[in-house]
């Protein structure tokens, strides 16, 4: 079956350091590739995606490439904000699975001033 | 509608009541999906319906749990019998078929939060 493995967290990073939050996953057809965010008492927001091999999803500062060889979609940022502290989550949805996403436990990234 | 609403935000109830949580998915979405998170873990998938076909059910922890949806619209999510184990947040999510396939991804709704008592 599919599968998501994220790095436990918490992350304490202080403010302008870089950032990498790793993802790897399990999945038996082509998956498309997601990271979400969840904000301190909020929903989960879609941060970015990758759809095949290769893609580099990039938004508000974060990157992540969609790794085949490597079966990994780390996520990075070069310069962190207080901002930014949250819970990022990374996922697949599987095309041979009825798209139906699968989420990693989640890493909480607690940023100090 | 916007976007992904659910209701209650928040509801506490006594162990042993049954509840129901209910998700209104963005109009014209095909799939939606039910998935808790229990306070400090990550998502844990409950149950998807996708369009006509037949939901898949295999996350629904036990025979307590039971959801239903009308057509593409208004999903519930039923709860017997509540236990304190119960005690999360529901979220609730929705895509269309277009995009699941192109991988856009889902619309989260802000969850509905069960403290069982």
């Amino acid at each position: 079956g599919n599968s998501v493995t994220q790095m436990e967290g918490p992350v304490t990073l202080s403010e302008e350091a870089f950032l990498t939050i790793n993802c790897t996953y399990t999945a038996t057809g082509y998956p498309s590739l997601f990271w979400y965010v969840q904000y301190p008492g909020e929903g989960l927001q879609l941060l970015l995606k990758a759809t095949k091999a290769d893609d580099k999803g990039s938004n508000k500062g974060f990157e992540a490439t969609y790794r085949k060889e490597t079966t990994s979609f780390h996520l990075e940022k070069g310069s962190v904000q207080v901002s930014d502290s949250a819970v990022y989550f990374c996922a697949l949805s599987d095309n041979n699975a009825g798209n139906m996403l699968t989420f990693g436990g989640g890493t909480r990234l607690m940023v100090k001033p | 509608g916007a976007g992904v609403s659910q209701s209650p935000s928040n509801k506490v109830t006594e162990k042993g009541k049954d509840v129901e949580l209910r998700c209104d998915p963005i109009s014209g979405h095909t799939a939606l999906y039910w998935y808790r998170q229990r306070l400090g873990q990550g998502l844990e998938f409950l149950i998807y319906f996708q369009g006509n076909s037949a939901p898949d059910k295999s996350g629904l922890p036990s025979d307590r749990f039971s959801a239903e949806r009308t057509g593409e619209s208004v999903s519930t999510l039923t709860i017997q019998r509540t236990q304190q184990e119960d005690s999360a947040v529901y979220l609730c999510a929705s895509s269309s078929q277009s995009g699941t396939v192109l991988g856009y991804g889902y619309t989260f709704g802000s969850g509905t939060r069960l403290t069982v008592v």
